[in-house]
């Protein structure tokens, strides 16, 4: 069965940094590229970046290009994500989400962790 | 970027009513649109990629189409599960972009 777990939300003050983690498990990690995608509660999803099987190429949106980094453990299974110089507007439910191949379905998602930015 | 616009916002039906929801790009993207589910305080679920291709598990009264720059999620007889909300999603950039989301409530 795939598995995605994510952990390492919490709450942090406006100007911190933060390091989310999402542990794989029920397939072969290395295999699939991986995203996040951010959900402030109530309001819609957005994608925020992708990173590809070897962790060769990654992509950002704008709202967080050069702010987060996207990586990937191969031999430990993990994705992260490197939030750095947060902003209030961070604020939502992260998921991590497999990409299920060339045509870009996310079709396993886990079921998120929550970052606060908030003094 | 790649602009996702979903009609309608909202929308309420009943059991056994057929609805459609719309969702359109701000170019062309080809067929690489996908279609989630998400109920409240659940991760979104794939139920449609590429446009019309039914993820393994998801029932046949869901059905997708369209290329291009327009397309179409259809539930042929509402059932109360469904009950949710719906978002488009667009992978022919590499950056991913998603509708606005449509609710779909019961009547």
């Amino acid at each position: 069965e795939v598995q995605l777990v994510e952990s390492g939300g919490g709450l942090v003050q406006p100007g911190g940094s933060l390091r989310l983690s999402c542990a794989a498990s029920g397939f072969t990690f290395r295999s699939y590229w991986m995203h996040w995608v951010r959900q402030v509660p109530g309001k819609g999803l957005v994608w925020v970046s992708r990173i590809n099987s070897d962790g060769s190429s990654t992509s950002y949106a704008d709202s967080v290009k050069g702010r987060f980094t996207i990586s990937r453990d191969n031999a430990k299974n993990t994705l992260y994500l490197q939030m750095n110089s947060l902003r209030a507007d961070d604020t939502a439910l992260y998921y991590c989400a497999r990409d299920g191949g060339s045509s870009g379905p996310l079709d396993y998602w886990g079921q998120g962790t929550l970052v606060t930015v908030s003094s | 970027d790649i602009q996702m616009t979903q009609s309608p916002s909202s929308l309420s039906a009943s059991v056994g009513d057929r609805v459609t929801i719309t969702c359109r790009a701000s170019q062309s993207i080809s067929s690489y649109l996908n279609w989630y589910q998400q109920k409240p305080g659940k991760a979104p679920k794939l139920l449609i990629y590429v446009a019309s291709s039914l993820q393994s598990g998801v029932p046949s009264r869901f059905s997708g189409s369209g290329s291009g720059t327009d397309f179409t999620l259809t539930i042929s007889s509402l059932q109360p599960e469904d009950f949710a909300t719906y978002y488009c999603q667009q992978s022919y950039s590499t950056l991913y972009t998603f509708g606005q989301g449509t609710r779909l409530e019961i009547k």
